[in-house]
């Protein structure tokens, strides 16, 4: 089936930083979302983007639809401790072709 | 505002025994569906409905039954219980295929 690619896998930052992380596909969708998931949880969902050069905010985070419809990414400023967890993305072509996840990119601050 | 209901949150089983994972939503969605989250392989669509009484196969359906009567309720059956089926279950639904996705708590299901 399709598959997402999430890079980096994980990442190590100092409260304060910015983050970056992207999600590339081989497919174009017209869909990208982003999860956040805490540990014992389900995901949760951060922002929807559904046109290409989209850029929406939710507090802190920024995310983006790439113009090539095959990539997506998010942006998290001054991060804080409790930004902890594995981020996803998730992309859609249309109705009757179902989300595809990407593995994760695994976060963690460090005071 | 429930959203996504699942149950149970844990379960053991033993090989060949079955069991039934619960879903339901109280937001009028239409679509529901169920994916397994196994370490660094992301979340995988095991069924999906796309309304009442309309069921169909994702990318792992193997093992795994569903059914939808009713808009509210999409519960996974698993017929007889194998170890490779140790994983974390989520449901998951929207209004259409499409659009934003919500998902309940999960169950953490572990087969000896």
């Amino acid at each position: 089936g399709q598959q997402l690619n999430q890079s980096p896998q994980s990442m190590f930052i100092q409260e304060g930083e910015d983050v970056s992380m992207n999600c590339t596909s081989s497919s174009i969708f017209n869909t990208w979302l982003w999860y956040k998931q805490d540990p014992g949880e389900g995901p949760v969902l951060l922002i929807a983007l559904y046109k290409a050069g989209e850029l929406t905010s939710n507090g802190r985070l920024t995310a983006q639809f790439g113009i090539t419809r095959k990539d997506s990414f998010l942006n998290i400023s001054a991060s804080i401790p409790s930004d902890v967890g594995i981020y996803f993305c998730a992309g859609s072509y249309n109705y009757g072709q179902n989300f595809v996840f990407g593995p994760g990119t695994r976060l963690s601050v460090l005071p | 505002n429930a959203g996504v209901t699942q149950t149970p949150k844990f379960q053991v089983l033993k090989t060949g025994q079955s069991m039934t994972l619960q879903c339901a939503q109280d937001m009028n969605h239409e679509y529901m569906s169920w994916y397994r989250q196994d370490p660094g392989m992301g979340l995988r669509l095991i069924h999906y409905s796309v309304g009442a009484g309309i069921t169909d196969q994702g990318e792992v359906p193997n093992g795994y039954n569903v059914s939808r009567s009713t808009t509210e309720d999409f519960p996974l059956r698993l017929l007889s219980a194998a170890p490779s089926q140790t994983s974390v279950y989520f449901c998951a639904s929207s209004y259409s295929g499409y659009e934003k996705l919500f998902f309940g708590s999960g169950t953490q299901l572990s087969v000896l």
